[in-house]
């Protein structure tokens, strides 16, 4: 079956510097792909959608300048919280629609600690 | 704009108990509902789907039913077992969401032996 491939699983950055998560899509194409945000005993919320070869769509109250994706080929998309701050700490989760179906796979998650 | 509301968690039960998590929706059109489930520290796997009124959905003892009069889509077991702990999320894509799924915020199962 499809399989999406996050990394990394788990990361602890200092406050202030800049970590990046990968999301692959390792035996399919994705030209969609979701990056969620989820707080501990809470749903998943949406942050942005990205499409290949385009700027992402952020969702409202999200920062764009604060969370930067990129989705730079139908394989893998990645996410880089900038100047991260301990309220940034939070399992973050990304999910891939297999191009031309209703087909979506997610990620395994990463849980990122700022200290 | 869409929504789904479930059950408040979290559900403790015994095992070979039956389960019930109830979600309902709000959404324009016609849209798919899906149940998944989060085990400890991973991501989320799509458990089951239904893609139209009076669908059922199934998959490993787990079984939900598009009810478009209710707005619902129950989740159930008949008897579940210890390792059917995790957080169950129901979901919709459709209607207004041009494709984003949006969640329920999650119910808690523990089963105990």
């Amino acid at each position: 079956g499809a399989v999406v491939s996050q990394h990394p699983s788990r990361v602890i950055c200092k406050s202030g510097t800049s970590v990046k998560i990968e999301c692959r899509s390792l035996d399919f194409q994705a030209t969609t792909m979701f990056w969620y945000r989820q707080f501990p005993k809470k749903s998943l919320m949406l942050m942005a959608t990205s499409n290949e070869g385009s700027k992402a769509t952020y969702e409202q109250g999200v920062e764009k300048d604060k969370f930067l994706i990129n989705h730079a080929s139908l394989t893998l998309s990645t996410l880089t919280v900038t100047s991260a701050h301990p309220e940034d700490s939070s399992f973050y989760i990304c999910s891939a629609r297999e191009t031309g179906t209703e087909s979506y796979t997610f990620g395994s998650g990463t849980r990122l600690t700022v200290v | 704009g869409n929504s789904v509301t479930q059950m408040e968690g979290p559900v403790t039960l015994s095992e070979e108990a039956f389960l019930t998590i109830n979600c309902t929706y709000t959404a324009t059109g016609y849209p798919s509902l899906f149940w998944y489930v989060q085990y400890p520290g991973e991501g989320l796997q799509l458990l089951l789907k239904a893609t139209k009124a009076d669908d059922k959905g199934s998959n490993k003892g787990f079984e939900a039913t598009y009810r478009k009069e209710t707005t619902s889509f129950h989740l159930e077991k008949g008897s579940v077992q210890v390792s059917d702990s995790a957080v169950y999320f129901c979901a919709l894509r459709g209607g207004t969401s041009y494709g984003k799924l949006t969640f329920g915020q999650g119910t808690i199962l523990t089963v105990h032996p």
